[in-house]
């Protein structure tokens, strides 16, 4: 089915590890984003990609790295997990362009992430 | 910059209440207004979008939205709940050129 497709869907850190979220869209949707989802706190942007090889930083980029080598995917990096970074992360992606305006944003299924 | 706040944090109704979720955004521009819900352990789906021309909008599943531009608002309706509509709701917010602001989310519980 087409969409969002978000690996893995749990995920236990030990502080200090790094991993990466995976994304990967198959709508050749141009805009890809991530969001932090914390209780009370809505959903928080913290990159986000108008296209391949395009990124820039959202509301709380720090902690987090993205690239967007292709359309498709569009990774997210912890560099060094904190206890702050446990989350629930959602992709979302939207085209053909407008930030997600003329569409709304498709989400993937999210990644549950826990950092002790 | 733009933000968006929700009136309230939890609602709970019995089947069969109507519904109200108020949303207010703070820009002073042209804005786009998006409802999503997000239904236990899933993702976010849409389920309304306003950008221009009536001012009531509808949505999937029986919800509609208001928008009242003189009170920056974009509440959200059902007449008649469902157990199934027990979920999370975000109010949205943008323009174009511009990456979503979501409101903090309301979490709505139906008994049956």
């Amino acid at each position: 089915n087409a969409g969002v497709t978000q690996t893995p869907k749990f995920q236990v850190l030990k502080t200090g590890q790094s991993m990466t979220l995976q994304c990967a869209q198959d709508m050749n949707h141009e805009y890809m984003s991530w969001y932090r989802q914390d209780p009370g706190m809505g959903l928080r942007l913290i990159h986000y990609s108008v296209g391949a090889g395009i990124t820039d930083q959202g509301e709380v980029p720090n902690g987090y790295n993205v690239s967007r080598s292709t359309t498709e995917d569009f990774p997210l990096r912890l560099l060094s997990a904190a206890p702050s970074q446990t989350s629930v992360y959602f992709c979302a992606s939207s085209g053909p362009t407008n930030y997600g305006t003329d569409y709304g944003y498709t989400f993937g299924s999210g990644t549950r992430l826990t950092v002790v | 910059a733009q933000s968006v706040s929700q009136h309230n944090h939890h609602v709970i109704l019995s089947e069969a209440a109507s519904l109200e979720l108020g949303c207010n955004y703070s820009y002073g521009g042209t804005v786009n207004l998006f409802w999503y819900v997000q239904y236990p352990g899933q993702h976010l789906q849409l389920l309304l979008k306003y950008f221009s021309g009536d001012p009531l909008v509808k949505g999937i599943k029986g919800f509609e939205a208001e928008f009242i531009k003189s009170k920056f608002s974009f509440n959200l309706r059902k007449p008649s709940v469902q157990w199934s509509d027990t979920a999370e709701y975000f109010c949205a917010v943008n323009n174009y050129g511009q990456n979503f602001v979501f409101g903090p989310g309301t979490r709505l519980s139906v008994l049956p």
